[in-house]
């Protein structure tokens, strides 16, 4: 089946402006993650959806970025006012959020570059 | 002290070698550990998977959990050059969720032909 997908796969910025990434989840799946990864860092947790619950913000770096999720499907990552440091990788990840397993599978990521 | 660590690394071992990844983990409660394999440039992929004590395999992957010693680890036998890439340690985010992970820094490998 398709797994997560992500839109843009990469996406050049000036600083000051707006982006809107895009997620679509492995159907089915309930939770769903947004992640954040510099140049040779490890995973930095942003955002955790899980069904209709109210989403862990808490990863969250600054009140310029905030994410959605409609319909408890596809999800939205915005930055707002975009930062040089804002540049990363910004990886979605989606998981079945039920049973006892917890694993989670990654979308191809989004490239951003802030100039 | 972070969640989960990564200490070792980079590691180089020559090709058809046994190469062996090491995770140590603060919280004495958890129970699920996850290794991903990400190649440079891409997302991370799941490799394995462990819930309870012990070893398990998967072809050339031994994953192993000791929870009286808090380590978790990766076995890759016979390695070749494709199993070159950055392998991230994973297991519960405490105070998060069930469904939360939290990540280690990852262990560049590298497989020497």
């Amino acid at each position: 089946g398709a797994g997560v997908s992500q839109s843009p796969s990469n996406k050049v910025t000036e600083k000051g402006k707006d982006v809107e990434l895009r997620c679509d989840p492995i159907s089915g799946h309930t939770a769903l993650y947004w992640y954040r990864q510099s140049l040779g860092q490890g995973l930095e947790f942003l955002i955790y959806f899980q069904g209709n619950s109210a989403p862990d913000k808490s990863g969250l770096p600054s009140d310029r970025f905030s994410a959605e999720r409609t319909g408890g499907s596809v999800s939205t990552l915005t930055i707002q006012r975009t930062q040089q440091e804002d540049s990363a990788v910004y990886l979605c990840a989606s998981s079945p959020g039920r049973g006892p397993y917890n694993e989670q599978f990654f979308g191809p990521g989004t490239r951003l570059t802030v100039l | 002290q972070k969640e989960v660590e990564q200490n070792s690394g980079p590691l180089s071992v020559p090709e058809g070698a046994i190469a062996s990844l090491n995770c140590t983990y603060s919280d004495r409660g958890s129970q699920s550990f996850f290794w991903y394999r990400q190649y440079s440039g891409k997302s991370p992929e799941l490799i394995m998977f462990i819930y309870s004590n012990g070893d398990k395999e998967d072809g050339r992957f031994t994953a192993q959990l000791n929870k009286a010693s808090q380590y978790v680890s990766l076995l890759i036998r016979d390695s070749q050059p494709s199993d070159s890439a950055t392998y991230l340690c994973a297991g519960p985010l405490r105070g998060g969720s069930a469904r939360q992970l939290t990540f280690g820094s990852g262990t560049q490998l590298t497989v020497l032909p």
